[in-house]
């Protein structure tokens, strides 16, 4: 059973571009979240991801968007990136729909920089 | 912003001390999740809590359910170097299911 599986680790971006991060999910997820996690912070959700609808989504801007794809991996697609949109991007997937939060696995994150 | 309050920021201890940490929301919370951090790595749960009041353990570590369903505290015991991360408190609201609220964080350092 491979776990949740993020990709890039790291990357480096300028102000202005865009930029997409990827995320597979744990064998057997079909919900995945993504959280923002800025340095010396907690996670913040930015939305969650089931069956390839957005089902919730936290106080980010639109140009925050995401998909899911018919095998539950997700993509976290950033637009006219900020200096502030660097932090640790965080991708959790969990087997239920709504709920079961205490079943979220979360991956190691893709460490991105705004210059 | 973080909606949690988590306190405290950091704790530098001596191994075999006991650690306690807690945090408080201005929300009533249905689930509460505490998580460590360690460096590199995405949060990993640690113990989850459904109903207030509720004491759970798991290992060194015991957590409680705040009775106003506003709060929530974990303990550990006797800690070791491996103790070392950052801890996180999480939350879930009623109406915001599968959203997870979490607290700044708890920098926990453990000198021999």
């Amino acid at each position: 059973e491979t776990g949740v599986t993020q990709s890039p680790t790291h990357l480096i971006k300028t102000r202005g571009q865009q930029v997409t991060l990827r995320c597979s999910s744990q064998s057997g997820h079909n919900t995945v979240s993504w959280y923002q996690q800025a340095l010396g912070q907690g996670p913040q959700f930015i939305f969650q991801y089931y069956r390839e609808e957005e089902n919730g989504r936290g106080n980010f801007p639109p140009r925050f968007s995401g998909l899911q794809f018919p095998n539950y991996s997700s993509e976290l697609n950033v637009n006219a990136l900020e200096l502030d949109d660097s932090a640790l991007y965080l991708c959790a997937s969990s087997p239920g729909g709504e709920g079961a939060v205490e079943k979220l696995f979360f991956g190691s994150g893709t460490q991105l920089s705004v210059l | 912003g973080q909606q949690l309050n988590q306190s405290p920021q950091s704790m530098f201890i001596q191994e075999g001390e006991d650690v306690s940490m807690n945090c408080t929301s201005s929300s009533i919370f249905n689930t509460w999740l505490w998580y460590k951090q360690d460096p590199g790595e995405g949060p990993v749960l640690l113990i989850a809590l459904y109903k207030a009041g509720e004491l759970t353990s798991n290992g060194r570590l015991t957590a409680q359910f705040g009775i106003t369903r506003k709060d929530s505290f974990l303990n550990i015991s006797a800690s070791i170097p491996s103790d070392v991360g950052i801890y996180f408190c999480a939350g879930q609201t009623t109406d915001s299911w599968g959203k997870l609220q979490f607290g700044a964080g708890t920098q926990v350092v453990v000198t021999p």
